[in-house]
């Protein structure tokens, strides 16, 4: 079993659907979750990132975490063709700054016009 | 001019060659890593640097080597490539705060 799991999809969507994006994990020690998305062609960029459990919200984007479920959540209200990318889970242990993470397998999203 | 530059973008190259991907930073971070991704799989790390002495295995090194020839500059080798090795390979620093800032990506096809 992986470490940290996510539905690959592809998950399709018309334009202004709310898109919920999960993954699970089994290692209690994770502390550090983040967001990436990676467009075609390009490397992930970090899109959001949370310490322990709770809610952050930027813009359109919100991200979850229940670690008494080991699962968290990125939510994208009023979705936009631009939205249209990969979008990797990815979680770390201890310090946040050791560039040591674990990556979900990513979900390809589609925002049709 | 991008803050983490790979070459080459793209390689195809035969089983038994050596290989080497380059990469370099701009941003002044003395953290660098190469990851690798393949379909399904996500990203994993290979190898991983703290600063120009400090060179640590990651997840999957069997099969790599690399080389930190400067705090901007880290190459990732393979010796004698096999055709599992066929992927995405990306280079990245990390940020105080944490956040990877990576590379667009060096595509290898083993034959």
């Amino acid at each position: 079993q992986k470490e940290v799991e996510q539905d690959p999809g592809p998950l399709s969507v018309p334009e202004g659907a709310i898109v919920s994006l999960n993954c699970t994990y089994s290692n209690s020690a994770f502390q550090y979750f983040m967001w990436y998305r990676q467009y075609s062609r390009k490397g992930p960029e970090l899109l959001m990132y949370t310490y322990s459990s709770g809610n952050k919200e930027d813009g359109r984007f919100t991200a979850q975490v229940d670690k008494s479920s080991k699962y968290i959540s990125l939510f994208i209200r009023d979705s936009q063709p631009s939205d249209s990318a990969t979008y990797l889970c990815a979680m770390s242990v201890g310090s946040s700054n050791t560039g040591k993470l674990i990556f979900g397998q990513g979900t390809t999203l589609q925002v049709k016009p | 001019d991008a803050d983490v530059t790979q070459t080459p973008r793209n390689r195809i190259t035969k089983t038994g060659k050596r290989i080497m991907l380059e990469c370099s930073q701009t941003k002044g971070h003395d953290r660098m890593y190469w990851y690798r991704q393949d379909p399904g799989l996500g990203l994993r790390l290979i190898y991983y640097s703290f600063d120009v002495k400090d060179i640590n295995k990651g997840e999957i090194s069997d099969g790599y080597s690399v080389s930190r020839q400067a705090q901007a500059k880290f190459s990732l080798s393979l010796e004698s490539a096999i055709p599992n090795q066929t992927a995405l390979y990306f280079c990245a620093t990390v940020s105080n705060t944490g956040e990877l800032f990576f590379g667009e990506g060096s595509r290898l096809t083993v034959l």
